[in-house]
């Protein structure tokens, strides 16, 4: 079945760096990525969507030039967390859809824990 | 403002009795479900679907209900193995297209117990 892969799985990193996410689609090609985060005990909250070869659309509230996606191609999808903060830290998630009319919804990668200290 | 909603952050229930998980939405304009299972580590994978043309949808262990009037929907598992236990998000989209937006719960994590 089709696989994202996402690294890191896990990162801490000091306030004022930025840290970079990335998703590849392993054995398909994903033209649209969805990125979500998800605080404790909250929903997954879609942040963005990224299309290769376009500029991705951000959702109400989230800052795109905090969270740079970049998706360069149809096998690649990154989102740079710039200049992040305390408040920053979350689960990151990303997800691609399902290709094929009986395969519903997204293939997700496993999400990145990221820290800042 | 959360459009679906899990309010039972957790759920234990012992081998070969019923799951029961509920998911709340409040957008009427969402006619297809999912749900969507987590194990630590990993990357939430596909479970179960509806559409809002339906009320039922079976797959083995797993059903799915849906009551519009209600905006409710729930997942039973029968019987409950061990291996189900893990977290379960139900999803909700307006329109039944994979590259449709979809608005999560919060989770629930299920723990069957031996």
């Amino acid at each position: 079945g089709a696989v994202v892969s996402q690294h890191p799985s896990r990162v801490i990193c000091k306030s004022g760096t930025s840290v970079k996410i990335e998703c590849r689609s392993l054995d398909f090609q994903a033209t649209t990525m969805f990125w979500y985060r998800q605080f404790p005990k909250k929903s997954l909250m879609l942040m963005a969507t990224s299309n290769e070869g376009s500029k991705a659309t951000y959702e109400q509230g989230v800052e795109k030039d905090k969270f740079l996606i970049n998706h360069a191609s149809l096998t690649l999808s990154t989102l740079t967390v710039t200049s992040a903060h305390p408040e920053d830290s979350s689960f990151y998630i990303c997800s691609a859809p399902n290709q094929g009319s009986r395969n519903y919804g997204y293939t997700f990668g496993s999400g990145t824990r990221l820290t800042v200290v | 403002d959360q459009q679906v909603k899990q309010n039972s952050p957790s759920l234990s229930v012992q081998e070969g009795r019923i799951s029961i998980l509920n998911c709340d939405y409040t957008n009427s304009m969402f006619d297809y479900f999912l749900w969507y299972k987590k194990y630590p580590a990993e990357g939430p994978t596909f479970l179960i679907s509806i559409s809002s043309i339906k009320d039922k949808n079976e797959d083995g262990r797993f059903t799915v209900f849906l009551n519009k009037s209600a905006k409710h929907l729930s997942l039973h598992i029968v019987p409950s193995q061990p291996g189900d236990s893990a977290v379960y998000f139900c999803a909700a989209s307006v329109g039944k297209s994979n590259f449709n937006k979809f608005y999560f719960g919060s989770g629930t994590k299920l723990n069957v117990k031996p």
